[in-house]
């Protein structure tokens, strides 16, 4: 039972473009929530994060909404920027205990 | 600094063989993990230690897979008389866990191959 989903396995947009990049999540007893990203031959890096008692944290280009009742996150990159070309995945986890539930990812490609 | 190594960068072994991976995490990082990624899939959680504390093992798929750690230093997770499926990347990450959940700083990986 996949607990963290990203249904869309990729997404291409134009370079100045907004990138929105969506996840579902079924577990309620989640309330932490990051974004990774992932170079060919790396490991992930950690992009941003939001606690479920926010709905929005923005960092830069990057800004994640959380909408707890539907149990729906989603990244929002803005201006994207062919470097942000990358394997982005999502993940989930609980204040009590650190071990993440992570998504399938999605590739985001960012045409010049 | 030196981030999360990983070693080897990548392993091929035949059905039935024993392997040990090793990771050495951030130093001064309290919490280390251990996931693996097969192809096409996300990251799946398979042990986590933190300080002292016994090791979450809940995500160990089966009895041939077993990880241990000294102290808050080097991990190692070895797999023992390997299947195909166990084909996969194996990522190791450490925190600086200051209670709950925090960002995880991951190695590069090592890509198993079982032939």
């Amino acid at each position: 039972d996949q607990q963290v989903k990203q249904n869309s396995p990729s997404l291409s947009v134009q370079e100045g473009r907004i990138s929105i990049l969506n996840c579902d999540y079924t577990n309620s007893m989640f309330d932490y929530f990051l974004w990774y990203k992932k170079y060919p031959a790396e490991g992930p890096t950690f992009l941003i994060s939001i606690s479920s008692i926010k709905d929005k944290n923005e960092d830069g280009r990057f800004t994640v909404f959380l909408n707890k009742s539907a149990k729906h996150l989603s990244l929002h990159i803005v201006p994207s920027q062919p470097g942000d070309s990358a394997v982005y995945f999502c993940a989930a986890g609980t204040g009590a205990n650190s071990k993440l539930t992570f998504g399938k990812g999605i590739t985001l490609s960012v045409r010049p | 600094g030196a981030g999360v190594s990983q070693s080897p960068s990548n392993k091929v072994t035949e059905k039935g063989k024993d392997v040990e991976l090793r990771c050495d995490p951030i130093s001064g990082h309290t919490a280390l993990y251990w996931y693996r990624q097969r192809l096409g899939q996300g990251l799946e959680f398979l042990i986590y230690f933190q300080g002292n504390s016994a090791p979450d093992k809940s995500g160990l798929p089966s009895d041939r897979f077993s990880a241990e750690r000294t102290g808050e230093s080097v991990s190692t997770l070895t797999i023992q008389r390997t299947q195909q499926e166990d084909s996969a990347v194996y990522l190791c990450a450490s925190s600086f866990q200051n209670g709950g959940v925090d960002e995880q700083y991951f190695g590069p990986g090592t890509r198993l191959t079982v032939t």
